[in-house]
């Protein structure tokens, strides 16, 4: 059964880092092809991927956000952190965590977490 | 950036056929994704590599792709998929994941 679970912070200040991490089971991070991609929400607004890692450590950024953001695992603990510094309130949204095997979809996501920026 | 076009809305009568659409040149390279979203809920994949189904997902959810255009087919439309539907891909490079802006699905 694949579980994955978003923690982190609710509230952060304008400026400040983002750090959120994503503890998953039910698979492994180590097995070829597989990957975990970070998705964020807006209150209203669409989806939109953030940032992927994948089995070989291999990283991949949104275009528009990748000066803000960073990716890493610990394939140990099953678990895989998402940084994104120099918070807005713009960056208010449910962010989500998500198993993304090749070629490319994600087919198991966390329940999301809210993050609001605000002072 | 690289962009997937999706109607905003699309309506239907229950019984109907809805179709969504998602345009983008990228498409003939890449497999297309699409997720059903329900208030306050996780997305959910309903069709994988531009055709496939998931276990558990009703038979009533298709996919199809032509081109620079793939079209989520839902038959038989039922009241509990009122939805917002959103597309996903690859750019060409097949790096950079990206969602189309989503439709809202209205049932009748």
């Amino acid at each position: 059964q694949v579980t994955l679970r978003e923690s982190g912070p609710a509230l952060v200040k304008p400026t400040q880092t983002l750090t959120l991490t994503c503890t998953f089971s039910g698979f492994s991070l180590s097995t070829l092809g597989m990957c975990v991609s970070w998705i964020r929400q807006p209150p209203g607004k669409a989806l939109e991927w953030l940032a992927l890692i994948d089995w070989d450590d291999v990283k991949y950024y949104s275009p528009s956000l990748k000066t803000r953001l960073s990716i890493s695992k610990d394939t140990s603990k099953n678990q895989v952190v998402l940084t994104m510094t120099n918070m807005d309130p713009v960056d208010t949204a449910t962010y989500y965590c998500t198993r993304s095997p090749l070629p490319g979809g994600f087919d198991f996501w966390g329940q999301g977490t809210l993050v609001t920026v605000s002072s | 950036s690289y962009e997937l076009t999706q109607p905003p809305s699309v309506s239907v009568s229950p019984g109907q056929t809805a179709r969504i659409t998602c345009s983008a040149d990228a498409l003939p390279k890449q497999f297309a994704y699409w997720y059903q979203q329900k208030p306050g809920q996780a997305p959910v994949q309903v069709i994988y590599k531009d055709t496939e189904r998931p276990s558990g997902i009703p038979e009533r959810f298709s996919g199809s792709s032509s081109g620079t255009t793939v079209t989520l087919t839902i038959s038989g439309v039922q009241a509990e998929d009122e939805a917002d539907y959103y597309c996903q891909s690859a750019d060409i490079s097949g790096a950079h994941r990206v969602f189309g802006g989503g439709t809202k699905l209205t049932v009748l």
